[in-house]
């Protein structure tokens, strides 16, 4: 199984600021990486899917870059609204995997 | 509006059996691929079992595999997974999520999720 190494765990940071997450894969995937934010009681949304393609309806300051085995997920400029855990997943292979996400809260 | 709506969960004893359901609207079920998804109480989600559109190809976790069987009935818009045997590690949101792409039976990133539907199996 490919395993997805995600980083920080958490993170804190101000109204405004750029934050930066993390996900490396055990092995290369070909960009076959989605990111997902969940907000407390909800269920995840689709973020960036192929690595760097935007999801419809997700605001431009969420980007995704990467190739290979490294891939990160950037948010510049944050609001309120993206207080919530963060998730990777690899889909270039069955059994899909997760990260074991990123929780970020405001400083 | 793509919709999910999951059914089934609730208390079950270890070793018992439970089904779920997940109705959908909004779109042409029979065109995408679909997945249960798992999340434990305060813990990171992990992938179930997936399957195809016209449930040629079906892959399951290891660690439901002989005991989680998915289907599908897409005359009905509706996916199941029908869970035996269960555990106390089973316990954890159920989510269904429909694939990203058209007509497409490959590997896939989840495009839309639903609320998911609580099980824990506990005596």
């Amino acid at each position: 199984d490919i395993q997805m190494t995600q980083s920080p765990a958490s993170l804190s940071a101000s109204l405004g600021e750029t934050v930066t997450i993390e996900c490396r894969a055990s092995e290369d995937i070909y960009s076959n990486l989605a990111w997902y934010q969940q907000k407390p009681g909800n269920s995840p949304q689709l973020l960036i899917y192929d690595a760097n393609s935007l999801a419809d309806g997700v605001p431009s300051r969420f980007s995704g870059s990467g190739s290979g085995t490294q891939y990160s997920l950037k948010i510049n400029s944050l609001q309120s609204e993206d207080v919530a855990s963060y998730f990777c997943q690899q889909y270039n292979n069955y059994p899909y995997t997760f990260g074991a996400g990123t929780k970020l809260e405001l400083k | 509006e793509v919709q999910l709506v999951e059914s089934g969960g609730g208390l079950v004893q270890p070793g018992r059996s439970l089904k779920l359901s997940c109705v959908a609207s909004g779109f042409t079920f029979s065109n995408y691929g679909m997945n249960w998804i798992r999340q434990a109480p305060g813990k990171g989600l992990e992938w179930v079992a997936y399957i195809s559109s016209g449930s040629s190809y079906i892959y399951y976790a290891e660690t439901v595999k002989g005991r989680f069987t998915i289907s599908r009935d897409n005359a009905k818009n509706t996916l199941y997974l029908q869970m035996t045997s269960l555990r106390s590690e089973d316990t954890a949101l159920y989510y269904c999520a429909r694939h990203g792409s058209y007509y497409y039976d490959g590997p896939d990133w989840f495009a839309y999720w639903g609320q998911g539907t609580l099980v824990t199996v506990s005596s």
